[in-house]
């Protein structure tokens, strides 16, 4: 079973503080890797991907990357009460599969 | 990013009948699928749709009970048969861009009764 884990939350943090999301993922034959913002009765919204190791930046937005531990977070910066919603990682897999495979998500909250 | 509308947005259902979501993309793409979100919970695949095959399903959904048309670039339906209260959920269509990158539609919000 190729799984993608995320602690359910609630994360809780102050306004203008830094939000760290986690996931792991157990197929090493991901290839790349997404985050999803979804607001309670919305869809999921894409708010950036990754698939190389390292760091990538977008805004307030960094996803960091480490294969060799099968690991992906996501940081935000400066977090804002509009950031509260449910945050999804997903991973792409193997060549010739396109989905996605969705870890459960990890539901922030940022308290004014 | 393609604009994509799926109709209807909700619906109220009876047991044991048929609902159609249609899934519309303002832009050609190649491969779209459908998702499910029951409540509470993150999203499960049910099936990739390609436009002149047949649909792809995921363990535990058949075509019997999720029939999938894809008559061309731009559209897409999902049926849910014989529904039960089980089948209550969010029910997306996705497309993938550039490649890589999957959007989303606005979801179809389906309890049935």
């Amino acid at each position: 079973q190729k799984e993608v884990e995320q602690n359910s939350g609630p994360l809780s943090v102050p306004e203008g503080a830094i939000a760290s999301l986690n996931c792991t993922y157990s197929d090493r034959g991901s290839q790349s890797f997404f985050w999803y913002r979804q607001y309670s009765g919305k869809s999921p919204e894409l708010i950036m991907f990754i698939y190389s190791n390292g760091d990538k930046e977008d805004g307030r937005f960094t996803a960091q990357l480490n294969k060799a531990s099968q690991y992906v977070s996501l940081l935000i910066r400066d977090s804002q009460p509009s950031d509260s919603a449910t945050y999804l990682c997903a991973a792409k897999g193997y060549t010739g599969r396109r989905a996605l495979t969705f870890g459960s998500g990890t539901r922030l909250q940022v308290q004014p | 990013s393609a604009v994509i509308s799926q109709k209807p947005s909700r619906d109220i259902c009876q047991r044991g009948t048929s609902l159609t979501i249609q899934c519309q993309v303002d832009s050609q793409v190649t491969m779209m699928f459908w998702y499910r979100q029951q409540p509470g919970q993150s999203l499960t695949l049910i099936a990739t749709a390609n436009q002149g095959s047949e649909a792809t399903y995921e363990s535990g959904f058949v075509i019997d009970k999720f029939p999938i048309s894809r008559p061309n670039l731009t559209f897409s339906t999902l049926t849910v048969s014989n529904m039960s209260p089980e089948d209550s959920s969010i029910y997306l269509c996705s497309v993938e861009e550039y490649g890589n990158t999957q959007y989303f539609g606005p979801g179809t919000r389906l309890t049935v009764l």
